[in-house]
């Protein structure tokens, strides 16, 4: 099955700055990946996904990359502020396209600290 | 405003005992995943389900089963808790389409003892 690693565990950056995180995965069959944002005492919420046939996506101060070749994706938030503090993960999946329930595989999650 | 709600944020439970974690969603989906969540493994799936009582394992079922009797809500079930099983529950939903786009509950923390 589909394995996805997750770098860093855990990234402080300050404010203002930028954040990469960066995931590989292992399936070249899986064609979209999604990534989660998830708030203190709070679920995952999806801020931004990308396909395979699309090499960057932008939303404002986030951006996601991807690199089919070399299997791996990234998330870039730029001008990082104190809201960006969170835990974010990455997954993969593959089929989306087929209208039934599709697994994703999720990264292990990076604890992303913005320092005021 | 789309909304999944689980039973419990917390919830002790003795080694043994039998657990219902509960989930409903109000958004009419198809889909409803139970995923655990720990320290540096990230969301791991333990069972999905695309249609009422229709269920699939996911990557790690051993120990746990579900039940989806309505569509609305999702049901896991530890037969007899063990240790093993503290973790954080996290319940989620999605339209079948767009099965990727997975709206999640607040989650049940479950510590066994």
């Amino acid at each position: 099955g589909e394995n996805v690693e997750q770098h860093p565990s855990t990234l402080s950056v300050q404010e203002g700055d930028s954040a990469v995180i960066k995931c590989t995965y292992s399936d070249s069959a899986s064609n979209y990946f999604p990534w989660y944002k998830q708030e203190l005492g709070k679920g995952p919420q999806l801020i931004i996904d990308i396909r395979s046939n699309v090499g960057e996506k932008k939303d404002q101060r986030i951006a996601v990359t991807l690199n089919k070749t070399a299997k791996h994706f990234s998330l870039h938030i730029t001008e990082t502020q104190p809201e960006d503090s969170a835990v974010y993960f990455c997954a993969a999946s593959r089929d989306f396209s087929s209208g039934s329930a599709r697994q994703l595989t999720f990264g292990s999650g990076t604890q992303l600290t913005v320092l005021p | 405003d789309v909304k999944v709600t689980q039973s419990s944020r917390y919830l002790v439970k003795r080694t043994g005992e039998k657990v219902f974690l509960e989930c409903v969603q109000d958004m009419d989906h198809e889909n409803m995943f139970w995923y655990r969540q720990d320290p540096g493994l990230g969301l791991r799936l333990i069972y999905f389900s695309y249609d009422v009582k229709m269920k699939e394992k996911g990557d790690i079922p051993e120990g746990y089963s579900v039940s989806r009797e309505k569509k609305e809500r999702f049901s896991l079930i530890l037969e007899s808790a063990s240790t093993n099983q503290t973790s954080m529950y996290l319940c989620a939903s999605s339209k079948t389409g767009k099965y990727y786009e997975q709206y999640f509950g607040p989650g049940t923390r479950l510590t066994v003892t």
